[in-house]
């Protein structure tokens, strides 16, 4: 089962920041918090991951509240082709091993130009 | 340009039938997993192979097994396709130390 909470659909125009959000109350010590996106017809695509402190990439940036409890992925201008399934969830380090990654439902980002 | 290349891309099965998907994976690429997704469902995960040993498996029945080979290619075999296996099934794989994983754009199966 998914241990993340996220809006089902989100809009946001185009140039604009994406601001995704994700609750994991239920998030342990060791959890790491990872970001997918899924564009339609493709694969998942890893966009960022991060542990508590805050991270950012050439793809978005990643914020960690500081009980770890929630988090936003921020797209800092969005374009159309950031239009996408987004999926927040947590998950043990890759050396810990037959690290699965659990997927729920998502959050769909629409781009409005 | 994903590094993972999954074949067929769409495939079209009778109920009862066998079918074999493949995946093709980055070289160092050394733990490989399968993933099925159902339309307008976030991936399940099937099982994940590391170093051409099974490593873990999610909730899906015996009939669903794999492999993976030393050149870091692996297939998903699935027995006695019932209707319900229509799906998206999606390969990943990644160095086993990696923090994310690098996925193909998946095999469209569908069961009639």
């Amino acid at each position: 089962d998914a241990k993340t909470t996220q809006p089902t659909s989100m809009d946001c125009a185009e140039g604009r920041a994406a601001n995704l959000p994700c609750n994991h109350s239920t998030i342990s010590g060791n959890e790491y918090v990872y970001w997918y996106r899924q564009i339609h017809s493709q694969g998942p695509q890893y966009i960022i991951h991060g542990l508590k402190n805050n991270e950012t990439n050439e793809m978005a940036s990643l914020i960690i509240t500081e009980d770890r409890k929630s988090s936003t992925l921020i797209l800092p201008h969005a374009t159309l082709r950031d239009t996408a399934v987004y999926y927040c969830i947590v998950g043990r380090p890759p050396n810990f091993g037959n690290e699965k990654l659990t997927f729920g439902t998502g959050t769909r980002l629409t781009i409005i130009p | 340009e994903t590094g993972v290349t999954q074949s067929p891309t769409h495939l079209i099965k009778t109920r009862g039938q066998q079918v074999t998907l493949r995946c093709s994976s980055q070289s160092g690429h050394n733990t490989v997993s399968w993933y099925q997704q159902a339309l307008g469902q976030g991936p399940q995960f099937i099982f994940q192979y590391y170093r051409e040993e099974e490593n873990g498996r999610g909730n899906f029945p015996p009939r669903f097994s794999g492999l993976q080979f030393p050149n870091y290619s692996s297939e998903l075999n699935v027995n006695a396709l019932e209707l319900d296996d229509s799906a998206l099934y999606l390969c990943a794989s990644s160095p086993r130390e990696a923090y994310g994983y690098t996925f193909g754009s998946g095999t469209r199966l569908t069961v009639v």
